[in-house]
């Protein structure tokens, strides 16, 4: 059974400041990881896809990097702004099933 | 703009009472999934439809149903038979096949009277 772990549960960064989530699971046979925001009463917001031939993924300050092999995820995120404050989850998707992380909680303070 | 509507964004139920959340995309994604999220629990699978009319049993199936009639909808009905209803209900679609991203909603959130 896949387990997904994300340490920390909650991170408080001063702004400006580079960061590093992480993601970690148990069963390396997945088809892709994916990296999500959810802010308090919403829904989930996808920020990056890693497929799993794939080594990392950016888009603007954001980079996810893979290691199927050790089963672990990093999400780095560049000069933090108190807009980036939300909920960070990882999901990964195996046979028919997604996998998800209970989340690292960040809160960027001005 | 394609994306993934969920209504109500409050449902509160009494008891005994039945109650079915929207879930609607506009997408044309074949795959769509209820999941069920709960304070420090990672989101839990309810049902999941990877066609019209064809549907299958999550993890914590107990208490609700699902159908899948039309490709852009796949209502959740939360029965009586669910004790404890109370949660943050998330639908979610993706392309079929197992290489694509998930979509979400909105949420809606259930409690009960």
């Amino acid at each position: 059974k896949q387990e997904v772990t994300q340490i920390p549960a909650a991170l408080s960064v001063p702004e400006g400041e580079n960061l590093v989530l992480n993601c970690s699971f148990t069963d390396s046979a997945i088809y892709n990881l994916q990296w999500f925001r959810q802010d308090p009463g919403k829904g989930l917001t996808s920020l990056l896809l890693i497929q799993s031939s794939q080594r990392e993924q950016t888009s603007g300050r954001l980079n996810a990097s893979l290691d199927k092999s050790s089963g672990r995820s990093t999400l780095y995120i560049a000069a933090s702004q108190p807009g980036d404050s939300a909920t960070y989850l990882c999901a990964v998707r195996g046979y028919q099933k997604v996998t998800f992380g209970i989340g690292t909680k960040l809160q960027v303070i001005p | 703009d394609g994306g993934i509507t969920q209504s109500p964004k409050y449902l509160f139920r009494k008891e005994g009472q039945n109650v079915t959340l929207s879930c609607e995309q506009n997408l044309n994604h074949d795959a769509m999934y209820w999941y069920r999220q709960d304070p420090g629990q990672g989101l839990r699978l309810i049902y999941y439809s990877q066609i019209v009319n064809d549907f299958q049993k999550g993890d914590i199936a107990e208490g609700y149903s699902v159908s899948r009639e039309k490709k852009e909808s796949f209502p959740l009905t939360v029965t009586s038979a669910q004790k404890n209803p109370t949660a943050f209900y998330l639908c979610a679609s993706n392309p079929n096949g197992d290489s694509g991203p998930q979509h979400f909603g909105d949420g809606t959130r259930l409690s009960i009277l």
